[in-house]
């Protein structure tokens, strides 16, 4: 069955420091991998995503994601997080022919100043 | 930039009650989905909507949910019969098959 593991239910880090946040999917297929990110009251935003070619994917942010098909991963990264990317943070991966989402858990950052 | 929204941000029903969930999809969007999440849990899927029929859905979306879309822009989540573990944030997403898009959610709370 599809799924994905998000193994951090709770991350805090240092402003300034650097992250990284682990994903792994479980899909037969091709996987369509996507992060979220939800600020308290505010919708899902796509941060980034990843359908095929270069496995270092750039999203919005300053947030980059890297697929690593022979570890079931796409664990998400920033260099130096800034205060304002205490949110909650979702992988997911899109699934059949009208790809539906199939969700991680969600891993809470908090970053200390 | 467009967006997704939905209304209403926040809905108390009592138990047994209807509800209708209202979403307005991104314009040119063809794919229309709804999810929803558990206070603590996963974003669960419930429904995609496509060519103005479902496309799929989840265990979830039993016969007590339906879905709508009554006027091209609108697109509508009903539950006929609230129970107390309908309580969650509902979220609606539209996509061009790529990328979903989601609106701000609606929270619903069944007393």
């Amino acid at each position: 069955a599809q799924s994905v593991t998000q193994p951090d239910i709770h991350i805090t880090v240092s402003e300034g420091a650097s992250l990284e946040l682990r994903c792994n999917y479980s899909y037969g297929a091709t996987p369509y991998l996507f992060w979220y990110v939800q600020s308290p009251g505010q919708g899902l935003q796509l941060l980034l995503k990843y359908f095929s070619g270069d496995t270092l994917v750039q999203g919005i942010k300053g947030f980059e994601a890297e697929f690593k098909r022979s570890q079931s991963s796409f664990n998400l990264r920033k260099p130096s997080v800034h205060w304002s990317d205490a949110a909650e943070y979702f992988c997911a991966v899109g699934t059949g022919n009208n790809r539906k989402l199939i969700w991680g858990l969600g891993t809470s950052l908090a970053v200390n100043p | 930039e467009p967006e997704v929204t939905q209304t209403p941000s926040h809905q108390v029903t009592q138990m047994g009650q209807e509800v209708i969930l209202r979403c307005v999809p991104i314009s040119n969007h063809l794919y229309f989905y709804w999810y929803r999440q558990i206070l603590g849990q996963k974003v669960e899927f419930l429904v995609s909507f496509y060519n103005n029929e479902i496309s799929e859905k989840s265990e979830i979306f039993d016969d007590q949910f339906s879905v709508e879309r009554p006027d091209g822009s609108n697109f509508t989540l009903k539950i006929r019969s609230t129970k107390l573990e309908d309580s969650a944030m509902y979220f609606c997403a539209s996509s061009n098959l790529n990328e979903q898009y989601f609106g701000p959610g609606t929270r619903l709370t069944v007393t």
